[in-house]
């Protein structure tokens, strides 16, 4: 079946620096991609859209400038923590649009990357 | 491992009441989220519920929660065809991982 994967799995980084985290769909082209948040004992939230070519589309209070999307080909998207502080520690979770026939489509998610800011 | 379910397809008149059923597997379960997503756009959280309560109201939205039976519903009153759209019901437990159904397509006809 269809997989998304996200690398890496879990990343320690210390406060000040970057962090590039990478979301690749596997066995499908995807047009579209989506980056969630996820707080500790919270629900996910919508972080941005992530279209193959274009601008991600960010979220209400989310800082595109510090989260820096890029979905440079149609199997990979990535996304960016730039100066990392500790309270950007969350887990992180894409996924990706396969289409299916018509204008339907199917949802995959990736496992999601634990960052921890020190 | 945990599992959730749910129903694939609700369709509905507009105006009438949806309800959408899913049922989970982790007995250690502490929060409940149902989300909805519009045609190709990201989830959205739409409502939640506590594992120790068993209903929650939100303007038109309904939650019920039977933990007995581990079974969770949505009801959405007076459903408009604005509601259309994938609704995802998840668990979290002791992991804190979110295990997502597989989602449920509710029509809304005129």
């Amino acid at each position: 079946g269809a997989v998304v994967s996200q690398h890496p799995s879990w990343v320690i980084c210390k406060s000040g620096t970057s962090v590039k985290i990478e979301c690749r769909s596997l066995d499908f082209q995807a047009t579209t991609m989506f980056w969630y948040r996820q707080f500790p004992k919270q629900s996910l939230m919508l972080m941005a859209t992530s279209n193959e070519g274009s601008k991600a589309t960010y979220e209400q209070g989310v800082e595109k400038d510090k989260f820096l999307i890029n979905h440079a080909s149609l199997t990979l998207s990535t996304l960016t923590v730039t100066s990392a502080h500790p309270e950007d520690s969350s887990f992180y979770i894409c996924s990706a649009f396969r289409p299916r026939q018509g204008k339907d489509y199917e949802q995959y998610f990736g496992p999601g990357t634990r960052l921890t800011v020190t | 491992g945990e599992d959730v379910e749910q129903s694939l397809f609700l369709s509905v008149r507009e105006g009438d009441s949806s309800v959408i059923n899913c049922t989970y597997t982790d007995s250690s379960s502490t929060y409940l989220y149902w989300y909805k997503q519009e045609p190709g756009a990201g989830l959205q959280l739409l409502t939640y519920i506590f594992s120790n309560m068993d209903m929650k109201q939100d303007q038109r939205l309904t939650v019920l929660l039977n933990k007995k039976d581990k079974h969770l519903s949505l009801r959405i009153a007076d459903t408009q065809t604005g509601d259309s759209a994938i609704y995802f019901c998840a668990e979290m437990g002791n992991t804190d991982k979110l295990i997502f159904g597989t989602g449920t397509r509710l029509q809304v006809f005129p």
